[in-house]
């Protein structure tokens, strides 16, 4: 089955830039999204097709790609900011495009 | 606005059957899935599968398939995800969430194309216990 590959955890301190990446095959066919989630709340989608950003999501929340990675960049790192990030893209085979989910980034701020 | 409201928390016994609901409010119902993913305390969020309520299709993750049945009921805008056979390891907080690209009726393909998740529930925590 397919899978996206993330790095278990990124740290870095107030005020810096966060990188975090996503690997996966399929990624130069499928757009990639990426998600916030705090402790005990819902996902927030805050890139949507590789590098959009939703409506009330800040600028400093970007998104990019190459070949088979994508990268979530957040610029100038706020203490709220600290919360697991997950890309999601689709499966490109089958009928029907099976969602997929990495398996997520800590994002510490020091 | 749309807004995604969830069932209460369940306990259920091994070897049973959940099913959680997922109310839509502010929005088109029809023509947006709605997608079920699943988070077991401490580790990642996992796709269960999807309903597609225009078209009365579902699909599901290989790994749920014969266990998950996903439903929609449009006249009260209300989806539906009942697992079966549950187990310990079925404990998790269950999230209904809107797929982002709608669908018509004539194609099992997004209007646009695009596979994600705009809209979330606050989640179901169903826990599985003797």
């Amino acid at each position: 089955s397919y899978e996206l590959t993330q790095p278990p955890s990124v740290s870095v301190s107030p005020g810096q830039t966060a990188r975090i990446t996503c690997s996966g095959d399929a990624l130069p066919k499928q757009y990639a999204y990426w998600y916030q989630q705090k402790p005990g709340q819902a996902p927030v989608l805050v890139i949507y097709k590789d590098s959009e950003r939703p409506s009330g999501i800040p600028e400093r929340f970007s998104g990019s790609s190459s070949g088979t990675t994508v990268t979530l960049t957040i610029s100038g790192v706020q203490a709220e900011d600290e919360a697991d990030y997950y890309c999601q893209s689709a499966d490109s085979s089958g009928t029907y495009r099976d969602v997929v989910f990495g398996g997520g980034t800590k994002l510490t701020v020091l | 606005q749309v807004q995604l409201v969830q069932s209460g928390a369940e306990v259920k016994k091994p070897g049973s059957s959940v099913k959680v609901s997922c109310k839509a409010s502010g929005g088109t119902f029809s023509s947006y899935a709605i997608s079920w993913v699943r988070q077991a305390p401490g580790q990642g969020l996992e796709w269960m599968g999807r309903i597609i309520p225009i078209l009365g299709i579902a699909n599901y993750a290989q790994k749920f398939q014969g266990r998950v049945t996903i439903t929609a009921d449009k006249s009260t805008s209300t989806a539906y995800m009942e697992l079966s056979s549950l187990r310990s390891e079925d404990t998790a907080v269950y999230y209904c969430a809107r797929d982002g690209s709608p669908y018509s009726s004539s194609s099992i393909v997004p209007a646009q194309g695009y596979y994600y998740m705009d809209v979330w529930g606050k989640g179901t925590t169903v826990t599985v216990s003797s």
